[in-house]
């Protein structure tokens, strides 16, 4: 079946690194592909998607691009910020509009 | 536009006892969605209705859950006698469409479920 493998965490970064969450999936066909991010105390939000091989999703600073040869949605931001402290969740869709999820990544960033 | 709302956002039971999840979907969404994270795994999906109809729900890990969507409107999800491995994080989602990439599942805060 569908699944989405997320790098463990936690990810503990000061402010303005590098981030990448990496992500891989295992699909047949042509799944679109997600990152959801879960802020403290909040529910589930979209943070960005790509529907086809070589799109990349952006938003907020943050990027991903879908890469069908690796079979990888990496999530990238240049400068993190303590705001991005959450858990991050790749996850996927193939056919049906139900997303199958990777277990989440934590990251916390340091002032 | 108030979001998908959840009831109650933590509950604290014994083994044997039964709790239900409340869930308020965005008003005019026909689809709702249960899913479920027990800590550190990932998110799994429970089930689907589409307004009141089961529309999947091979996602059920067993019969002590119950799902229920009388009038197409809120649901709720009873755990009946809940089990220590039934703690984790539920939460509800709805869509106003199903199916194609444009559409949008909004999720919940979730519900907070801790069985001792």
């Amino acid at each position: 079946g569908d699944s989405v493998t997320q790098m463990e965490g936690p990810v503990t970064l000061s402010e303005e690194a590098f981030l990448t969450i990496n992500c891989t999936y295992t699909a047949t066909g042509y799944p679109s592909l997600f990152w959801y991010v879960q802020y403290p105390g909040e529910g589930l939000q979209l943070l960005l998607k790509a529907t086809k091989a070589d799109d990349k999703g952006s938003n907020k600073g943050f990027e991903a691009t879908y890469r069908k040869e690796t079979t990888s949605f990496h999530l990238e931001k240049g400068s993190v910020q303590v705001s991005d402290s959450a858990v991050y969740f790749c996850a996927l869709t193939r056919g049906s509009y139900i997303p199958t999820f990777g277990r989440g990544t934590s990251l916390i960033v340091h002032p | 536009e108030a979001g998908v709302t959840q009831f109650p956002s933590h509950s604290v039971i014994e083994k044997g006892q039964t709790v239900t999840l409340r869930c308020d979907p965005i008003s005019g969404h026909d689809n709702l969605y249960w899913y479920r994270r027990v800590m550190g795994k990932e998110i799994k999906f429970l089930l689907h209705f589409v307004k009141e109809s089961k529309q999947d729900e091979s996602g059920m890990p067993n019969n002590r859950f119950l799902a229920e969507r009388t009038g197409g409107t809120y649901s709720t999800l009873k755990v009946q006698p809940a089990e220590l491995e039934d703690s984790g994080v539920y939460f509800c989602a709805s869509s106003q469409d199903f199916g194609g990439t444009g559409n949008t599942i909004y999720f919940g805060e979730g519900s907070w479920l801790t069985v001792v």
